[in-house]
C-alpha cells in the first residue's frame, strides 16, 4: 500500500476486554514497530519485528500486551484484560532497513487510539 | 528524567519569523530523527541523520554528535507549520528502537 494502515482508528473497550489492533506496513518493509504514545506524552516504544521475527519486545509494559507478525507483513497488537492505563494512542511504523542506516527512514500510520472505561 | 530533552516545551511564533528547536541527549547515538506529528494526525518524518546538516525546503536540521545536540530550523515560518515537533534517537547499539523526546508544540499565529 502507499502508507501504513492502522485499524481500528478508534476504540473504546470496558475494562477487562480484549482488544486487537491491526498494522499493515508499507509492501517489502522489513521492520516494524509498535509505539504507545500517552496524552501529552512522547511515543514509548514496544517491540520491533524484522520481518517475521520479534527482536525485541521490551517495551511491552506486560505479558497482557503482546504482538505478531506471521508472515512478516500485517502485525496486530493485542492487549488482554484491558486496563484504564491501557488508554493512550498505538502508533505502528514501518521501514524497509534494518538497524539506523540510511534505509531506515520510518513511516508511521495514523495510530489506533484506544480508550479503556 | 528523559533521555532526550527537547527545547523549548512550547513556542508561538508570528509568521515568517525563523524558529529554532534543539534537543539533547544523554550517550552516543546511531542516528537521530526530525518527526512532525498535528494534532489527531499521524507522524510523519522529516529528516534522519548522523552527521552533519540536511535541508528540505524551509526546514534544516543540524546535528553536532561531540556535543550530543542538534537543531531544527524552520525559515520563514507559516501558520501550516503549527505541529508538534518530536525528536527521537537510536542509542548505539539500539538501533531496533526509538527513544523519543516529549516534543515541542508550536504555534504560528498570522
Amino acid at each position: 500500500g502507499a502508507g501504513v494502515s492502522q485499524s481500528p482508528r478508534y476504540k473504546v473497550a470496558k475494562r477487562g476486554q480484549d482488544v486487537a489492533l491491526r498494522c499493515d506496513p508499507i509492501s517489502g518493509h522489513v521492520s516494524l514497530f509498535w509505539y504507545q504514545q500517552a496524552l501529552g506524552q512522547g511515543p514509548e516504544f514496544l517491540t520491533y519485528f524484522q520481518n517475521e521475527a520479534q527482536l525485541d519486545k521490551s517495551g511491552l509494559p506486560s505479558d497482557r500486551f503482546f504482538a505478531e507478525r506471521p508472515e512478516g507483513s500485517v502485525s496486530t497488537l493485542k492487549i488482554q484484560r484491558t486496563q484504564q492505563e491501557d488508554s493512550a494512542v498505538y502508533l505502528c511504523a514501518s521501514s524497509y532497513g534494518t538497524g539506523a542506516s540510511g534505509a531506515n527512514v520510518l513511516t508511521f500510520g495514523a495510530g489506533s487510539r484506544l480508550t479503556v472505561l | 528524567k528523559n533521555e532526550v530533552e527537547q527545547s523549548p516545551q512550547n513556542l508561538t511564533a508570528q509568521e515568517g519569523e525563523f524558529i529554532t528547536i534543539n534537543c539533547s541527549y544523554s550517550v552516543g547515538i546511531s542516528a537521530l530523527h526530525w518527526l512532525q506529528q498535528h494534532p489527531g494526525g499521524g507522524i510523519v518524518s522529516l529528516f534522519m541523520l548522523s552527521s552533519g546538516k540536511k535541508k528540505h525546503g524551509r526546514l534544516i536540521a543540524t546535528i553536532n554528535i561531540q556535543e550530543k545536540h542538534s537543531s531544527l530550523h524552520i525559515t520563514a515560518s507559516h501558520p501550516r507549520d503549527s505541529a508538534v515537533y518530536i525528536c527521537a534517537v537510536h542509542y548505539t547499539g539500539t538501533a531496533s528502537k526509538l527513544t523519543f523526546g516529549t516534543g515541542t508544540r508550536l504555534q504560528v499565529t498570522l
